[in-house]
């Protein structure tokens, strides 16, 4: 049974172009949830998505940021028009019903703005 | 909104030092979760607690939940260098599906 998967592992951007990370949840789970961490710190939830509904978007910036779940595919989580501030790592992580039960991370996109 | 307060921020000890972090919900939690996340990984489940009181160990580490289920705590006994890292708890609340997470706590072994 694959785990979370997220990809691409690296992305490099330049300021002003679009980002997109991927994340195919665990087999069976549709609860997937998107975390950034800066360096040195904490994970700051994002978003909370079930398929093809956004559940919790109260982490998420109001502008440049969106994140969808569709019913086929992975979910994805869009920066436009990025910005240095966004270089961070971002986690996808997936539970297999409810919310609060245990949720499975994966190795997470390092994303770097030049 | 509901907070969990994780402390401290970070832990220098010498290996084979026990270590401690502590985790406090401003509300009463229905369950609370430990995780590690490794310099350069991702966090990994460790353990859930769900009962008042509740004590649970993995070798060398104690989780606990208190008896008001408002805190916790994770504590290892006699460091490793493969217990580096860093420890989050994250408490589901009561009246709120979502998990919460602490701020975390870098376990740090002197060289």
């Amino acid at each position: 049974n694959a785990g979370v998967m997220q990809n691409p592992r690296h992305l490099v951007r330049r300021r002003g172009q679009e980002a997109r990370l991927r994340c195919s949840p665990m087999k069976g789970h549709s609860h997937v949830y998107w975390y950034r961490q800066l360096p040195e710190e904490g994970l700051k939830f994002m978003v909370y998505l079930q398929k093809e509904n956004i559940i919790d978007e109260s982490g998420m910036p109001k502008e440049r940021f969106s994140a969808e779940f569709p019913k086929e595919g992975p979910s994805i989580l869009r920066i436009q028009q990025v910005v240095r501030g966004d270089s961070a790592a971002y986690f996808c992580a997936s539970s297999p019903d409810s919310p609060g039960n245990i949720q499975y991370f994966g190795a997470g996109t390092r994303l770097s703005v030049l | 909104g509901q907070q969990v307060m994780q402390i401290p921020q970070y832990q220098h000890v010498q290996e084979g030092e026990d270590f401690t972090t502590y985790c406090n919900s401003s509300t009463t939690l229905s369950n609370i979760q430990w995780y590690k996340q490794r310099p350069g990984g991702h966090p990994v489940f460790l353990i859930q607690l769900v009962k008042s009181g509740e004590v649970k160990k993995q070798k060398r580490l104690t989780f606990q939940f208190g008896e008001a289920k408002k805190n916790s705590s994770l504590h290892i006994t006699a460091t490793q260098t493969t217990d580096v890292g860093t420890y989050f708890c994250a408490g589901r609340g009561d009246s709120n599906y979502q998990l919460i997470w602490g701020a975390g706590t870098k376990l740090i072994i002197k060289p």
